[in-house]
């Protein structure tokens, strides 16, 4: 079964550092979201990706948070500097089409510590 | 403003019991609501999902009851296992925008 995969898996960073995750969606996935889950809570989205252009970025504090997809394949989200309050799981997910629904795929998210 | 609100937060059922989640929308434009299964550690992955031109939708032990006048639906689990444990999330979405989600409802089935 395709998967998504995403790294690293758990990153523990200090305060004021950058950090920079990675997903690579299923193979012809044209969709691509961030999602942010604080602990105890339902992911949120950041932004999110129709190929390789941001189709709605409008809950990504884009002082510190950037995104890209430069070929529309693949995709990296980096925080810079980081915060404590950006301590949450951090998950990537496509779908062949824009829409909820047309089914997400999830990874398995990267676990971000900021201490 | 939280778009779709999800309850209890928590539940604990007995193996063998029902499992009731519920959730409630105000957008009038939302045409999709899916429910997600999440374990320890991994992603949400697709459980079930039902549109409004239907109330209730049924797959093996779970079931999605849709009341569109309310703008309420439910997760009910039938014969509740310990492998059903796991955080629930409900979510919705209209048209071609993103998935919104529920705070999620942990649910421990035990023996």
């Amino acid at each position: 079964e395709a998967e998504v995969a995403q790294s690293p898996r758990y990153k523990i960073t200090e305060k004021s550092q950058a950090v920079a995750f990675w997903c690579d969606p299923i193979s012809g996935h044209a969709t691509l979201y961030w999602y942010r889950q604080i602990l105890g809570q339902g992911p949120e989205l950041l932004v999110q990706f129709q190929d390789e252009s941001v189709v709605d970025d409008s809950q990504l504090p884009k002082d510190r948070f950037s995104a890209e997809r430069l070929k529309g394949v693949d995709s990296t989200l980096k925080i810079q500097p980081a915060e404590l309050g950006d301590s949450a799981m951090y998950l990537c997910a496509s779908s062949p089409r824009s829409g909820g629904r047309y089914g997400y795929t999830f990874g398995s998210g990267t676990r971000l510590t900021v201490v | 403003q939280q778009q779709v609100k999800q309850s209890p937060q928590s539940l604990i059922v007995q193996k063998g019991g029902i499992s009731i989640i519920n959730c409630a929308y105000e957008n009038t434009a939302f045409d999709y609501f899916p429910w997600y299964q999440q374990f320890p550690g991994k992603g949400p992955a697709l459980l079930i999902a039902i549109r409004p031109d239907v109330s209730e939708k049924k797959e093996g032990r779970f079931t999605i009851s849709f009341n569109k006048s309310a703008k309420q639906f439910s997760l009910h689990i039938m014969d509740s296992q310990p492998g059903d444990s796991a955080t629930y999330f409900c979510a919705a979405s209209g048209g071609n925008t993103p998935l919104v989600f529920g705070k999620g409802t942990r649910l421990s089935v035990i023996a």
